[in-house]
């Protein structure tokens, strides 16, 4: 099975500050790799998809990179509603899995 | 515009069988570009994907439940559901329903059900 980690596993930034969060995988996963920002008693809202392209509607201060085993999901310039918790989700195979978080706070 | 409502016990008793629905209105569960799967939170914890199926009754499941899990599609009701056996304590979840996009990318998610599982 494909693992993912993430790191960091929360973080505190100023607003207007830029924010990078990376993801990893256990083996090559291609670009099969979206990014997730889930805010408290919400359902998870896809933000990337296949790595680096913006769903629509998506702000554009939100952006990732990133092929292989090596992800960047990046906030240009975070924002008081940015606080949630992000995570990445990877496809391989006929399974999904998704990284363990990274939970984004306002300093 | 597209939506999905999960819907079922919100209490399950230890050993027995946890069954939700998903109704999707605003689209047809029988387009061909899309899966549709069951994904949980544990409270306080990360996501879990449970298994897809397409709208033929495909499916796909995770390893780590796949002998618990039967998820099934009826598209005259536009409705597809999940059956997970023998639950316990460890079970307890919200549970998610998603529409996936190109069977990889949970694109559209409903609201999810808090299942409990306790006696």
């Amino acid at each position: 099975d494909i693992q993912m980690t993430q790191s960091p596993s929360s973080l505190s930034a100023s607003v207007g500050d830029r924010v990078t969060i990376t993801c990893q995988a256990s083996q090559d996963i291609s670009n099969y790799l979206n990014w997730y920002q889930q805010k408290p008693g919400k359902a998870p809202k896809l933000l990337i998809y296949d790595a680096s392209n913006l769903e629509t509607g998506v702000p554009s201060r939100f952006s990732g990179s990133g092929s292989g085993t090596d992800f960047t999901f990046t906030i240009s310039s975070l924002q008081p509603e940015d606080i949630a918790t992000y995570y990445c989700q990877q496809y391989d195979n006929l399974r999904i899995t998704f990284g363990p978080g990274t939970k984004v706070d306002i300093k | 515009q597209l939506q999905l409502q999960e819907s079922g016990p919100g209490l399950v008793k230890p050993s027995e069988t946890l069954s939700l629905t998903c109704t999707v209105s605003g689209g047809s569960i029988s387009s061909s570009s899309y899966y549709w799967g069951w994904i949980r939170q544990p409270p306080g914890k990360g996501l879990e994907w449970i298994g897809s199926i397409y709208y033929s009754g495909s499916t796909y499941y995770n390893p780590s439940l796949k002998s618990r899990v039967t998820i099934s599609v009826d598209t005259s009701k536009n409705q597809f559901s999940l059956k997970l056996s023998s639950v316990t304590a460890a079970d307890t979840a919200v549970y998610y329903c998603a529409r996936l996009e190109a069977v990889t990318t949970p694109d559209y998610w409903g609201q999810g059900t808090l299942v409990t599982v306790s006696s």
